[in-house]
């Protein structure tokens, strides 16, 4: 069974400052993972995806995010946060042989005060 | 292109009533789901859809219904519904296994 862990309910940074939005993984299979952001009373916009290949993804926004097989982790970065940054993020993962499903964490709380 | 649509917005059932979410995508992609979220959670997989006329149940299926006649459009059924079905639904879709792309979403109150 494939499973998502976000550890931390809640992340707060001051603007300007880096981010991190923590993911872990379990699959049985190569990974698919995703980063989605959901702002309030919207649906889930899709941040960046890990596929293949490097490591580091870029996405929208100034995102991007870093698979680490050993770690079984693929954090959310972001160098310096904006305070329309603010939203709820999900990662999610699926192998690539599951043929329809994916797996969502339970979301992260960001908050970026000015 | 629309994307993801959805309707209604929103919705207030009674007790033991049944209605159909209804949902459409227009980049012709062949897979589609459809989600729960419940306040202050994640998404909970209801059904989805590899392609026009397979379905197959997700983690929490009980109480819904789905149909998938064309590649267009994936409508949720609620037979008999209950207040633990209130929550947001929503419908997505994606290329294979790729990024999922989401509807607004529906929000149902079952009282």
């Amino acid at each position: 069974a494939q499973s998502v862990a976000q550890p931390e309910d809640q992340v707060n940074v001051a603007e300007g400052n880096p981010l991190t939005v923590k993911c872990t993984y379990s699959v049985s299979g190569n990974p698919y993972l995703f980063w989605y952001v959901q702002y309030p009373n919207r649906g889930l916009q899709f941040l960046l995806k890990y596929i293949t290949g490097d490591n580091l993804v870029k996405g929208s926004y100034g995102f991007e995010a870093e698979f680490n097989k050993s770690q079984t982790s693929f954090h959310l970065k972001k160098p310096s946060a904006l305070v329309s940054d603010s939203a709820l993020y999900f990662c999610a993962v699926r192998d690539n042989t599951n043929a329809g499903k994916s797996t969502f964490g339970d979301g992260t709380t960001l908050t970026v005060k000015p | 292109n629309a994307g993801v649509t959805q309707t209604p917005k929103f919705r207030i059932l009674k007790i033991g009533q049944s209605m159909t979410l209804q949902c459409a995508q227009d980049m012709n992609h062949n897979y589609m789901y459809w989600y729960r979220q419940d306040p202050g959670m994640g998404l909970k997989l209801i059904y989805y859809s590899v392609g026009a006329g397979i379905t197959d149940k997700g983690e929490v299926p009980n109480g819904y219904n789905v149909s998938r006649s064309t590649t267009e459009d994936f409508p949720l059924r609620l037979e008999l519904a209950a207040p633990s079905q209130t929550s947001v639904y929503f419908c997505a879709s994606s290329y294979r296994q790729y990024e999922q792309y989401f509807g607004p979403g529906t929000r149902l109150t079952v009282t």
